[in-house]
């Protein structure tokens, strides 16, 4: 089965500066797809960014980028120029290849933004 | 566009009493995803709709839960009878009807407090 690890529970980061948040997965799938998704005190869960396991090319958005290792199942998250507005939970998430979308998410890493 | 509607936002009910959640998705989306997500926790899949047809409910613990869609648009979940570990925020999520890579979009949650 698909797991989803994230072994940071808290980091917290500067305002204005660069923090990477952890993720490793496990699969026996070739093809597959992983975000990263940003939860609000409010609740409403957001997408940062995503990543297609086939594509080499690191995803970028803006101020979010991700550095994908696919050998070693690692998938982590780089914010820059941190924010007040980035303080969040947030989730890395492994989707399998198949058409039904399930999305197995890891449990969670909260950012403090401190300015 | 209007996103991911839910209600009720909160519920409280006690133990072995029966709740019913609503979803409505965004216009056009065919498949609907109900996540349950215990706290300190990341969202757990419980059941997933194509149109109006399960896609995957292994998740799901059907002695007490269940859910439908009518007509491929609004779903209901129903918990009946609860117990304090069904404690938790419970998403709806939707998706569009194309394969790919495709982003899910969370409606707000609701949060349900079993005492």
């Amino acid at each position: 089965a698909q797991t989803v690890t994230q072994s940071q529970p808290e980091m917290s980061v500067q305002e204005a500066e660069t923090v990477t948040l952890s993720c490793t997965y496990d699969t026996s799938e070739s093809d597959y797809y992983l975000f990263w998704y940003k939860q609000p005190p409010s609740r409403q869960m957001i997408l940062v960014i995503r990543q297609e396991a086939y594509k080499q090319q690191n995803a970028t958005e803006n101020r979010f980028s991700v550095n994908f290792q696919k050998a070693a199942k690692s998938f982590s998250l780089k914010i820059s120029d941190s924010q007040l507005g980035d303080a969040a939970m947030y989730f890395c998430a492994y989707r399998p290849p198949s058409n039904t979308g399930k999305l197995i998410f890891g449990q969670g890493t909260t950012l403090q933004v401190k300015p | 566009e209007a996103g991911v509607a839910q209600s009720p936002r909160y519920k409280i009910i006690e133990k072995r009493q029966s709740v019913a959640f609503w979803c409505n998705p965004i216009s056009g989306h065919a498949t609907l995803y109900w996540y349950q997500q215990i706290l300190g926790q990341g969202p757990k899949l419980l059941i997933q709709f194509q149109n109006n047809g399960v896609v995957d409910d292994s998740q799901l613990p059907k002695d007490r839960f269940s859910a439908e869609r009518l007509k491929g648009v609004d779903s209901t979940l129903k918990i009946q009878p609860a117990k304090l570990e069904d404690s938790a925020v419970y998403l709806c999520a939707s998706s569009p009807p194309l394969a790919g890579v495709y982003e899910q979009y969370f409606g707000p949650g609701t949060r349900l407090t079993v005492t």
